[in-house]
């Protein structure tokens, strides 16, 4: 089976332009995440879904940044207007409920830059 | 207080060696442990998970102290390919996935 997927795994752009990063799970995991991983601060987490439903906005900057999930297999976080200081590498993980079990799956990440 | 705070490194050493990594949490609450790990320019990925009475995967042993509020993970006769990044990581109220807070991680280098 397929890992996360997400796209485009690189993204370089300019101040002000709008940046959109898209994400696939894994089929059949009912929480997704989005991460966003700087030297500075390390992995933080933006939001998370539960099922398509937002549970979870706090880690979320500021206005500047949206996320969506319109169905299950398919998560977009957009940034507008994008800053420098929004460069990082940007990751999306899925998992499961239930248990204690709690691995997430963590896609390849998008790599963003902006000038 | 970082709610999770690690060693950042690096630790150099040897193949063969021995080595530990710490972790501190500061929330009492923490309901579970984990460490993952990330090879450069990689995702991170769930390493083993840590209970109470501590647990062994190969040579890889993770220990929990909830009195002390840490963690630990022992490598022993370290590979080449065990070089990367450790991320202690801690879900701080149960329950649910979303409560996963991250270490910055313990750069790991091993040498031939």
């Amino acid at each position: 089976d397929a890992g996360v997927i997400q796209s485009p795994r690189h993204e370089v752009t300019e101040m002000g332009q709008e940046v959109t990063l898209r994400c696939k799970p894994i089929s059949g995991h009912d929480y997704l995440f989005w991460y966003r991983q700087t030297m500075m601060r390390g992995l933080e987490l933006l939001i998370y879904f539960n099922n398509n439903v937002p549970i979870d906005d706090s880690g979320m900057p500021e206005d500047r940044f949206s996320a969506k999930m319109p169905n299950a297999s398919f998560s977009t976080l957009k940034i507008q207007p994008s800053e420098p200081r929004d460069s990082a590498v940007y990751f999306c993980a899925s998992g499961l409920a239930g248990g204690g079990a709690y691995e997430q799956y963590f896609g390849p990440g998008t790599r963003l830059t902006v000038t | 207080r970082k709610e999770v705070e690690q060693d950042p490194g690096p630790f150099n050493v040897p193949e063969g060696a021995t080595v530990a990594f710490n972790c501190t949490y500061s929330n009492s609450a923490s309901q579970s442990f984990f460490w993952y790990r990330q090879d450069c320019r990689k995702e991170p990925k769930l390493l083993m998970s840590v209970y109470s009475s501590g647990n062994e995967d190969g040579r890889f042993t993770a220990q929990l102290n909830r009195a002390s509020q840490y963690i630990s993970l022992l490598i022993r006769d370290s590979k080449l390919s065990d070089s990367a990044t450790y991320l202690c990581v801690v879900n701080l109220h149960g329950g649910s996935q979303g409560n996963l807070i991250f270490g910055k991680g313990t750069k790991l280098s091993v040498k031939p």
